[in-house]
Parts: C-alpha cells; sequence; structure tokens
C-alpha cells in the first residue's frame, strides 16, 4: 500500500498570513494514463470533509483561489495565501492512483 | 446540486450486520465511480472500498475483506455496503464519495459495533 504522510501535523497561523502544509507518498502516485491522482481535502469541525484541490493543481469549483497546489511524482504542497478564520479544520492528502487509496494523518490548521 | 445521502448506520452488536445505503442525486450516477470511506471517532479518514461505474468491478481494504460486499444500483440512483461480521473497530461515521478525486462526500451515517 502507498503510504501517505503529511507534515506539519499541526500549524498555528496568524490571520491573513501564508499556511503550507506538505504530503509525501512512499511511491510515485503517477498514475499508468498519465494522471497524478492526488487530491487535498478539507474537513472543517463537524463537518464531512470536502474537495479542495484534485490531481495535484487543480482547484475544485467553488474553492477560493487563496488555496492552491502543487508537486510532482511523492512530493506535493497544499498552500493558503492568506489564511481566513473560515480555514480552521483538518486536511488531508489523498491519493487514488493505486488501490487501496490511502489518506494521510491530517494536519490541523489552527488560529494562533 | 449533487447530493449523496447516507442511510442505514445504527448500533449493532458484534458479530452482526449492518446495509447501508446512499442515496444519489444531482448528477448521472451511473457515470461515476463511487467509494465508502469511514473516519472512527476523533481519528483521520480510512478508505473502506470502491465500485466502478457499472458495478463490473470492486476493491476492498484488507480490513474489510471478506466481511463487507460494496454494491450499486444504477437504476435507483443507489450505492449500498453490506457489513457483515461487524466487530468494535468498525465503528465509525461512513461517508459515501464520489470519484477517485473525492469531488463530493455525504453527510455520513455512524455504525456503532457495541454490546
Amino acid at each position: 500500500d502507498i503510504v501517505m504522510t503529511q507534515t506539519p501535523l499541526s500549524s498555528p497561523v496568524t490571520l491573513g498570513q501564508p499556511a503550507s502544509i506538505s504530503c509525501r507518498s512512499s511511491q510515485s502516485l503517477v498514475h499508468s494514463d498519465g494522471n497524478t491522482y492526488l487530491s487535498w481535502l478539507q474537513q472543517r469541525p463537524g463537518q464531512p470533509p470536502r474537495l479542495l484541490i484534485y490531481e495535484i493543481s487543480n482547484r475544485f469549483s467553488g474553492v477560493p483561489d487563496r488555496f492552491s497546489g502543487s508537486g510532482a511524482g511523492t512530493d506535493f504542497t497544499l498552500k493558503i495565501s492568506r489564511v481566513e478564520a473560515e480555514d480552521v479544520g483538518v486536511y488531508y492528502c489523498m491519493q487514488g492512483t493505486q488501490f487501496p487509496c490511502t489518506f494521510g494523518p491530517g494536519t490541523k490548521l489552527e488560529i494562533k | 446540486e449533487v447530493q449523496l445521502v447516507e442511510s442505514g448506520g445504527g448500533l449493532v452488536q458484534p458479530g452482526g450486520s449492518l446495509r447501508l445505503s446512499c442515496a444519489a442525486s444531482g448528477f448521472t450516477f451511473s457515470n461515476h465511480w463511487m467509494h465508502w470511506v469511514r473516519q472512527a471517532p476523533g481519528k483521520g479518514l480510512v478508505w473502506v472500498s470502491l465500485i466502478n461505474s457499472d458495478g463490473s468491478s470492486t476493491n476492498y481494504a484488507d480490513s474489510v475483506k471478506g466481511r463487507f460486499t460494496i454494491s450499486r444500483d444504477n437504476a435507483k440512483n443507489t450505492l449500498y455496503l453490506q457489513m457483515n461480521s461487524l466487530r468494535a473497530e468498525d465503528t465509525a461515521v461512513y461517508y459515501c464519495v464520489r470519484d477517485l478525486s473525492g469531488s463530493y462526500w455525504g453527510q455520513g451515517t455512524l455504525v456503532t459495533v457495541s454490546s
């Protein structure tokens, strides 16, 4: 199984400041079809997860443009350009390239 | 508007069975792969199972293989998860999820396995 790791596991951020979360996979996430099925999900307290970014860098419908994704192969990053209060929650990376699909442990974003 | 509504959760004794359902609307259900993902209280997300768009191919996490069965009825726009031989460690909120990317998630249904 592909193991997903995230750093940091907790990130206290000041409102209006940037935040960055890294995700690393134990194997390349490039699928035989050429796509890389790496997604970023946000889970606000008491809510189900919500897709933010798919295939490394594609912002999902309705996601603010302060969220961006980058990376390739085994190393990926989610960036928030200016953190807002509504961004508080846990962020997960997820790979769908190889079954079983696997998730990172989650990064808790909180406001300082 | 895409909607995924899970049902069928509840309290069950160890060794018991439950069948979860996920009613889909707002999109062409038969065009999409579907997953079940679970989350134990206070814990992270764990993938459980997936099924391709026409139901001909399925995949399971090792922890549920042989005990859980995923299926779908494209005529009824509904996804199912039959869970047998339930264990305490299966206690979790179970989410119905669309696509490999995780594009849409239901609100979840809580399964509690306890005597």
